[in-house]
């Protein structure tokens, strides 16, 4: 029934270690987005992938790596983790880049 | 990077309407107005859009200045639920922006509704 869910919702971790966060989409859009939420509350875009291909790509440490094996999933690895990775992690979709972006529910990634 | 300025926060009543302002001077032509908003502890949620028009839907309203300078987005009657951190942002249209197409997000307002 959830249009757009994330996994995990908590990522407690230690910095150097490596970790991934899923993303999927059951509302059939063709375009996806990884945005960052740091504890000042700015939401920034990270990635946007349209039909599985990347169309946005903003300044992100190339630690981060998104990976988007179908349409439907846009998963985000993250090497070598550092403090400042700390954040509110959300995915989201839309039908193309014109329209209503849905929100996952986030994921809160916590490094030790 | 923020082309809008809002309040940090704002108070209302249960009940009573609520007009949350956005002001957006460097709108170009093109842009359209979106608002969304993020209840707590949860991912952000598109509350309404407009162009030059008013705009009506079962959320909310959205008044359009004649010169879409600055906009303002209505709650008719607020409830606890609409407790929530506002956006107001703009969005150059994606088919003539070419590789802009993001959504640019401030701080947004921070709406308390009282009992």
């Amino acid at each position: 029934d959830t249009a757009v869910s994330q996994t995990p919702k908590y990522l407690v971790t230690q910095m150097g270690n490596d970790k991934s966060i899923k993303c999927e989409q059951n509302l059939g859009h063709d375009t996806m987005y990884w945005y960052k939420q740091d504890s000042k509350k700015f939401l920034k875009i990270m990635f946007s992938y349209n039909n599985k291909e990347l169309i946005i790509n903003e300044t992100v440490p190339n630690r981060f790596s998104p990976k988007s094996p179908d349409k439907a999933h846009l998963n985000l690895h993250i090497n070598s983790l550092e403090l400042g990775d700390s954040a509110v992690y959300f995915c989201a979709s839309s039908q193309d880049e014109a329209d209503t972006q849905y929100f996952g529910p986030g994921t809160r990634l916590t490094v030790l | 990077d923020a082309k809008t300025t809002q309040p940090n926060s704002m108070e209302s009543n249960e009940e009573e309407p609520v007009h949350l302002p956005c002001n957006h001077s460097t709108i170009s032509g093109t842009d359209y107005i979106h608002w969304y908003r993020q209840l707590p502890s949860q991912g952000p949620e598109y509350v309404i859009h407009g162009l030059t028009s008013n705009v009506n839907n079962r959320m909310a309203s959205l008044a359009i200045a004649e010169d879409r300078k600055s906009s303002t987005l209505i709650l008719h009657r607020a409830t606890l639920r609409d407790a929530a951190v506002y956006y107001c942002i703009l969005r150059e249209n994606p088919y003539n922006a070419g590789n802009n197409r993001k959504l640019i997000w401030g701080l947004g307002t921070s709406l308390a509704v009282n009992p």
